[in-house]
């Protein structure tokens, strides 16, 4: 089974904290997401990886940034938490090259910034 | 912008009772998935229809794409209490492998 790790389920955070969420996945998988949810916007891309060190700007990239280190590896920083940013962010991998398109995603970190 | 548009925002049936929800897009597309998320969890992929499919069945679940109005329709048939879930769309966005994912439907199944 594929698997899709976050490393916290929530999070507390305090305004102008330095925030890092990580995700892992075990299935080497190319492409990475990180997306947020919030009530009423579906799901907005954050930023995206397509191979390690590769980043491209997703939707609403601002107040964040990225880190892609390790294949299986990719990092969100929030590099100045603001109440803004209080949301759920969600993982996602998936294949390269058209071999599937199916995203598989982690269950979610729910983000509080006070 | 967004690209998917689901339609009902929400939606509430009888067990038994079959379930549709429609998806709008803009640009043209390669391919269309549906996901499906439990309450407060990560997205789960249901099934992907490509852009010179008009129809495709997964169990209980078929999907429907008519590209000349840019829209999809999923329907769930014979529900049940655990298919309570929102259920969203995505299009990628003029074939890339990035996905453009709608607001979903909410779908509350009662037992």
């Amino acid at each position: 089974d594929v698997k899709v790790t976050q490393s916290s389920r929530y999070l507390v955070k305090r305004t102008g904290e330095k925030v890092f969420l990580e995700c892992v996945q075990d299935m080497d998988h190319e492409n990475m997401f990180w997306y947020r949810q919030d009530p009423g916007l579906g799901l907005r891309l954050i930023y995206f990886s397509y191979d390690v060190k590769m980043k491209e700007k997703g939707d609403i990239p601002e107040g964040y940034s990225v880190s892609r280190e390790k294949k299986e590896r990719f990092s969100l920083i929030l590099e100045s938490a603001s109440t803004n940013q209080t949301s759920m962010y969600l993982c996602a991998s998936s294949f390269h090259g058209g071999r599937s398109y199916e995203q598989y995603f982690g269950p979610g970190t729910r983000l509080t910034v006070t | 912008s967004q690209q998917g548009e689901e339609d009902p925002q929400a939606l509430s049936i009888q067990e038994g009772e079959n379930a549709t929800m429609n998806c709008s897009y803009k640009t043209s597309i390669n391919n269309l998935q549906w996901y499906r998320q439990n309450s407060g969890r990560g997205l789960v992929h249901l099934i992907l229809i490509r852009s010179n499919e008009r129809e495709k069945h997964s169990g209980r679940l078929r999907v429907t794409l008519d590209t000349s109005k840019k829209s999809s329709s999923l329907l769930i048939t014979a529900s049940r209490a655990a298919d309570t879930a929102s259920y969203f769309c995505a299009t990628d966005a003029g074939g890339t492998y990035k996905y453009i994912f709608g607001t979903g439907t909410r779908l509350k199944v009662l037992a």
